[in-house]
């Protein structure tokens, strides 16, 4: 089955450390790409998105994403994350050409420690 | 705030009820979605409309589950004869978009309608 895999369910790191969130995809063809972040009682918000152009994305708050399409990746990173960075992290894809319905992986969830 | 606007917030009805959720777009926005959220779970797709027009529905779209849209503003979603599978947290989301096909431009998420079925 079609899925969006996000591998890293529960990730924890000390302020100043850098992150990198792993998703992978299995739908064939040209794909639109997201990542979405939730914080505590808040809605999902974008951080980022990828249509086409250059495989590197930057987003808000410091963060990027890099999809390498031979990978059928779309892995996110930060250099340095800050505790305001504790949040639930989704990926998400839309196949073009296939309808309008984001396809969500099952998120990770990120706490900075002080 | 011009968001998108989810109402209620909670929901607590007995299995067997009729529940019905509404969603607000932001207001220039003439596309809509609906998704399912379970504890532990990304987002799942429900339906999407396209102004007044519902596009595309998903398999989890039940015929006890129907979302209306009837002038393409707000819309919403009611579950009949609710079970306790149904317990969930209900997200809309909105958009602009051209063309035929996908999302153009990312969704706009509300806060969600959280449902619990005792």
């Amino acid at each position: 089955a079609q899925s969006v895999s996000q591998h890293n369910h529960h990730v924890i790191l000390s302020e100043a450390a850098s992150l990198e969130l792993g998703c992978n995809y299995s739908y064939g063809g040209t794909v639109n790409l997201f990542w979405y972040v939730q914080y505590p009682g808040q809605h999902l918000q974008l951080l980022l998105k990828y249509f086409s152009g250059d495989p590197l994305v930057k987003g808000i708050k410091g963060f990027e994403a890099e999809f390498i399409k031979s990978k059928f990746s779309f892995n996110l990173r930060k250099p340095s994350v800050q505790w305001s960075d504790t949040a639930e992290y989704f990926c998400a894809v839309n196949p073009q050409n296939s309808g309008y319905a984001l396809n969500f992986g099952k998120g990770t969830s990120l706490l900075v420690t002080p | 705030d011009t968001g998108v606007s989810q109402n209620p917030r909670h929901k607590i009805t007995k299995r067997g009820q009729n529940v019905t959720f509404r969603c607000d777009p932001i207001s220039e926005h003439n596309r809509l979605y609906w998704y399912r959220q379970t504890l532990g779970q990304g987002p799942e797709f429900l339906t999407y409309f396209q102004n007044e027009a519902q596009l595309e529905k998903s398999r989890l779209l039940s015929d006890r589950f129907s979302a209306e849209r009837p002038k393409g503003s707000f819309s919403t979603l009611e579950i009949q004869r609710t079970e306790q599978g149904d317990s969930a947290m209900y997200l809309c989301a909105s958009g602009t978009g051209t063309g035929g096909q996908g999302p153009n431009q990312p969704q706009h998420f509300g806060d969600g309608t959280r449902l619990s079925i005792l």
